[in-house]
């Protein structure tokens, strides 16, 4: 069936430091591909998407790739804030409604 | 309007009761998804709904959990008998259905203490 997996975290960061957050996949067809962010105390919000090969979603400066020749869907971010402290989610849109989540990695970001 | 709603925001209760969780999505969306995070875990997929029939059951970890949706709108998580393992955020999340590439909106979930 449809994967995904993530880096294992926490990931902890000094501000403005370059961010990157590994995503891989596994998935017949051609999957739609999202990062879902969850701000302490909040829920899961869409931080960006990418619907076909070679599409970069991006927002609020972070930006991530759709690789289908390494099934990857990277997160990127030139220079980190600590309001970035979250937990991030890749996740997948296969070939019916289910969505498929990876684990989550969490990002601390230091002043 | 209003985002998805989810109720109660926090829920405790003792091995051995039954509970219901309930969700309002967003107005217009037919497809409703629930999902269990536990502590330091990621999103496990429980049940999906087009409109009120549930297509993809197959994420519902036993017997004991069951859902329900009604008027294409509203749904509701039960789960019988809890046990402490049960203990977890439970989220809801719409969209708009039809179309692959649609977004998932999520609720702020219910947080459930099986004491």
């Amino acid at each position: 069936g449809d994967s995904v997996t993530q880096m294992e975290g926490p990931v902890t960061l000094s501000e403005e430091a370059f961010l990157t957050i590994n995503c891989t996949y596994t998935a017949t067809g051609y999957p739609s591909l999202f990062w879902y962010v969850q701000y302490p105390g909040e829920g899961l919000q869409l931080l960006l998407k990418a619907t076909k090969a070679d599409d970069k979603g991006s927002n609020k400066g972070f930006e991530a790739t759709y690789r289908k020749e390494t099934t990857s869907f990277h997160l990127e971010k030139g220079s980190v804030q600590v309001s970035d402290s979250a937990v991030y989610f890749c996740a997948l849109q296969g070939g019916g409604q289910n969505f498929v989540f990876g684990p989550g990695t969490r990002l601390s970001v230091l002043p | 309007g209003a985002g998805v709603s989810q109720s109660p925001s926090n829920k405790v209760t003792e091995k051995g009761k039954d509970v219901e969780l309930r969700c309002d999505p967003i107005s217009g969306h037919t497809a409703l998804y629930w999902y269990r995070q536990s502590l330091g875990q990621g999103l496990e997929f429980l049940i999906y709904f087009q409109g009120n029939s549930a297509p993809d059951k197959s994420g519902l970890p036993s017997d004991r959990f069951s859902a329900e949706r009604t008027g294409g709108s509203v749904s509701t998580l039960t789960i019988q008998r809890t046990q402490q393992e049960d203990s977890a955020v439970y989220l809801c999340a719409s969209s708009l259905a039809g179309n692959l590439k649609n977004i998932q909106y999520f609720g702020a979930g219910t947080r459930l203490s099986v004491l």
